[in-house]
């Protein structure tokens, strides 16, 4: 059983376009975190959010808590743009992680 | 600037031998996390030390052990035990202080590989 689900698995997109990742969970959450994940494994922790909508630069990221679900956009994409993104669901003990999108653009 | 550091990046050990995987922290934060990461999976817990000589088991913790001495310090030993030791781990910590403003900080991982 998957309590996170992301879609969609692997993204290319040309430099430039919107992008869109889906999330949606299955577990009761205090707070919901989107991260990025470049190829040396490093991880950043982009946005925390309980509720509505959050803007970072180019990023978006909003939260739908009764429909459990949270999308990460990019707008106007770059190559450096290029990694895996995860979603991360928090109860407030613990994170629950997606398995990642892994998004390609290419110049 | 204050951050986790994990080292080493990558590491390479014999089947059979245990080795212990660090991480360091200077956020004075209270809660530490270590995760694991295979190809195609998301992270999974293995464990969690949420103060000082305390910690507690997560998912997927058999073969693995972990010391918390110090607050900045929560090293990871993958024992002889472990199956399948060759993944990636990544080490996490938060501050506990304020529950509503919580936030997470990640090391940059250690690749381990047993050959």
């Amino acid at each position: 059983k998957n309590e996170v689900e992301q879609s969609p698995q692997n993204l290319t997109a040309q430099e430039g376009e919107f992008i869109t990742i889906n999330c949606s969970y299955s577990v009761g959450i205090s707070a919901l975190h989107w991260l990025q994940q470049h190829p040396g494994g490093g991880i950043v922790s982009l946005f925390m959010l309980s509720s509505g909508k959050k803007k970072h630069g180019r990023l978006i990221a909003t939260i739908n808590i009764q429909e459990k679900h949270s999308s990460l956009h990019i707008t106007a994409s770059h190559p450096r743009d290029s990694a895996v993104y995860i979603c991360a669901p928090n109860t407030g003990n613990q994170f629950y992680f997606g398995t990642g999108t892994s998004l390609t653009v290419i110049p | 600037d204050g951050g986790i550091t994990q080292s080493p990046k990558y590491l390479f050990r014999k089947e059979g031998q245990n080795v212990t995987l660090s991480c360091e922290q200077n956020l004075n934060h209270d809660a530490m996390y270590w995760y694991r990461q295979d190809p195609g999976q998301g992270l999974r817990l293995i464990y969690y030390s949420q103060i000082v000589n305390d910690f507690q088991k997560g998912d997927i913790a058999e073969g693995y052990s972990v010391s918390r001495e110090k607050k900045e310090s929560f090293p990871l030993t993958v024992t002889s035990a472990q199956k399948n030791p060759t993944a990636f781990y990544l080490c996490a910590s938060r501050t506990a202080r304020d529950a509503t403003n919580y936030g997470y900080t990640f090391g940059s991982g250690t690749r381990l590989t047993v050959v």
